[in-house]
């Protein structure tokens, strides 16, 4: 299948400073991308959709200006965590999907801890 | 209640089959999917079936689907140590703007 590549894996910051996670697609151009967050033992929640070159679509209850999305190329989204707190730890994944595949492929996932 | 439920845990002695069990509540999922995670990893999808199937069988692992009663499972034959995961069940459209809805996942638990 195809391989979407997830940077870093694990992430500690401090409280207060903003962390940047990136999402590529090697062998696929992903004309959509999607960020979700999994808190322990819960399942995924989606947290917005990104498509190539316009506004990211966030899901109700997501604070946008928090958690800022960008998708400036077919390979690559990248999601910012903006003044980190310690409830923004977490698991989160992000998934691609373009072209003529019918499933998304997910990246390995980025454990955000914020202390 | 929830779109997608599953069971949280099943544990099963190694070489004996597991079966991971599903119920949704779309009926106009197209496809219907199991992704595999290990710890501290991002998903793998294991397989899908497309709603108008019954069963598929991928080696080790068998797919049922009974649309009827909006219920699906996954059966692991033999199972091994390394199969010890969490399993999550999703739904959804396909399609390029694919978005699905996912199960909380089922913890399977291989032991000797």
């Amino acid at each position: 299948g195809a391989v979407v590549s997830q940077h870093p894996s694990r992430v500690i910051c401090k409280s207060g400073t903003s962390v940047k996670i990136e999402c590529r697609s090697l062998d696929f151009q992903a004309t959509t991308m999607f960020w979700y967050r999994q808190f322990p033992k819960q399942s995924l929640m989606l947290m917005a959709t990104s498509n190539e070159g316009s506004k990211a679509t966030y899901e109700q209850g997501v604070e946008k200006d928090k958690f800022l999305i960008n998708h400036a190329s077919l390979t690559l989204s990248t999601l910012t965590v903006t003044s980190a707190h310690p409830e923004d730890s977490s698991f989160y994944i992000c998934s691609a999907s373009g072209g003529k595949n019918t499933e998304a492929f997910f990246g390995q996932g980025t454990r955000l801890t914020v202390v | 209640g929830e779109d997608v439920e599953q069971s949280l845990f099943l544990s099963v002695r190694e070489g004996d089959s597991s079966v991971i069990n599903c119920t949704y509540t779309d009926s106009s999922s197209t496809y219907l999917y199991w992704y595999k995670q290990e710890p501290g990893a991002g998903l793998q999808l294991l397989t899908y079936i497309f709603s108008n199937m019954d069963m598929k069988q991928d080696q080790r692992l068998t797919v049922l689907l009974n649309k009827k009663d909006k219920h699906l499972s996954l059966r692991i034959a033999d199972t091994q140590t390394g199969d010890s995961a969490i399993y999550f069940c999703a739904e959804g459209l396909g399609g390029g703007s694919y978005i699905p809805t996912f199960g909380r996942g089922t913890s399977l638990i291989v032991h000797p």
